[in-house]
């Protein structure tokens, strides 16, 4: 089975400049979650989807960040414009329904950023 | 922020050597989990608790979920040099299934 598919896994761009980044889910995985990985620390979710519906983005800057996942299967994860401190790794999880096991998130390799 | 305690910060442990690392927390989470991380990579599920007092192994890692639901602990036995890594706990606090990680736990091995 194949796990969670990141691109790219890695960036380097000037501030103010917008980036993307790409996730695909593991098959038949239907909530999706991004998350922001700082260095020395651990993730910190920045979004969760239900299917295509963002049910948790509470932690989502939204002045510069968006997210969509409009079929409910790929994810994309933009920042624009981009600023210093958004240097990070960016990491995408998914899980299965409720019911079965919700809680064990699988996690892809992620995309580190670099902004300059 | 995060709401997870966990330590160690790091070890430095001889091969073959027993390691016990444990994550605290001052309000009752529902679920735990572990997770390793190597370096450019994305966290690798070990072990998931789902009920206080739980006790679960896989291989050598052994892990609790505390019976007062704010802490948990892994072990793992005779060490390895594909030990090295980082070990994160997580857990949930609501039935939504948002983990909220510790800061991690770095590990490094002896031959």
């Amino acid at each position: 089975e194949a796990g969670v598919v990141q691109s790219p896994r890695y960036k380097i761009i000037e501030k103010k400049q917008p980036v993307a980044f790409w996730c695909n889910p593991i098959s038949g995985h239907n909530t999706l979650y991004w998350y922001r990985q700082n260095l020395g620390q651990g993730p910190e979710l920045l979004i969760r989807y239900e299917n295509e519906e963002a049910v948790d983005d509470s932690q989502l800057p939204k002045d510069r960040f968006s997210a969509e996942r409009l079929k409910g299967v790929d994810s994309t994860l933009k920042i624009q414009p981009a600023e210093l401190g958004d240097s990070a790794v960016y990491l995408c999880a998914s899980s299965a329904r409720p019911g079965t096991v919700l809680y064990e998130q699988y996690f892809g390799p992620g995309t580190r950023l670099t902004v300059t | 922020g995060q709401q997870l305690n966990q330590s160690p910060q790091s070890m430095f442990i001889q091969e073959g050597e027993d390691v016990s690392m444990n994550c605290t927390s001052s309000s009752i989470f529902n679920t735990w989990l572990w997770y390793k991380q190597d370096p450019g990579e994305g966290p690798v599920l070990l072990i998931a608790l789902y009920k206080a007092g739980e006790l679960t192994s896989n291989g050598r890692l052994t892990a609790q979920f505390g019976i007062t639901r704010k802490d948990s602990f892994l072990n793992i036995s005779a060490s390895i040099p594909s030990d090295v890594g980082i070990y994160f706990c997580a857990g949930t606090r609501g039935s939504q299934g948002n983990l909220i990680f510790g800061k991690g736990t770095k590990l490094s091995v002896k031959p």
